[in-house]
């Protein structure tokens, strides 16, 4: 089947404490993206790739880093979590211009 | 970036047509309208998009105005499970891929 990977899908956390959301898709799909979602600031993008080893910023990247050594995985690393980066996180990848992205089931993370 | 309105909520009745509408006026000649829904804290869920011309796929038909200033979406039967929060994007970049979700419209079908 056809899918974006994401795990977890909840994870509670301490401040400070390194994490990695990981992010896999099976559909070698090129552009691959984050996003994050809070209630009243709907979905905002935090980082997004149009290839292996190609990433930018999207409107909310601090905070966070990625990586795209490899076309199916593109995982989210929090080096230093905080409490305001408790939110829903959602994974996104698509072949590419004019096309529809898939979205992952979401990560529920709380920094504790 | 192209900026768009659209209503903060709709209700429809189990089995009539929702038309959702979506004003984008300031959008250029070539970028495209993306419509997105999300049910509940689901991952969105990607239902059509368009250029010029109407659209039709088996989710939903996308209606665009001449002037492309506005467009609406059209569920032709909607059911209970089709409740959810509706999102129009016009793509940021050239490549398609950068998308803003504003807050949508929250539809909601009623049996």
């Amino acid at each position: 089947e056809a899918q974006v990977t994401q795990n977890p899908r909840y994870l509670i956390t301490v401040t400070g404490k390194k994490l990695t959301v990981t992010c896999s898709q099976n559909m070698n799909h090129e552009y691959m993206s984050w996003y994050r979602q809070d209630p009243g600031l709907g979905l905002r993008q935090i980082y997004y790739s149009m290839n292996v080893e190609v990433t930018d910023k999207g409107d909310v990247p601090e905070g966070y880093k990625v990586s795209r050594k490899e076309k199916r995985n593109f995982p989210l690393i929090l080096e230093s979590p905080s409490p305001n980066q408790t939110s829903l996180y959602f994974c996104a990848s698509s072949f590419g211009t004019g096309l529809g992205y898939t979205f992952g089931s979401g990560t529920r993370l709380t920094v504790v | 970036d192209a900026k768009t309105t659209q209503p903060p909520s709709m209700d429809c009745a189990e089995g009539r047509a929702a038309n959702l509408p979506c004003n984008h006026s300031t959008i250029s000649g070539n970028e495209y309208v993306y419509w997105y829904r999300q049910i509940h804290s689901q991952g969105p869920q990607y239902i059509i998009h368009g250029l010029k011309n109407n659209e039709t796929n088996e989710m939903a038909s996308l209606i665009i105005t001449e002037d492309r200033k506005s467009s609406t979406l059209i569920l032709p039967h909607a059911t209970l499970r089709d409740t959810a929060v509706y999102y129009c994007i016009p793509p940021r970049d050239n490549y398609g891929q950068n998308f803003v979700f504003g807050p949508g419209t929250r539809l909601s079908v009623l049996p």
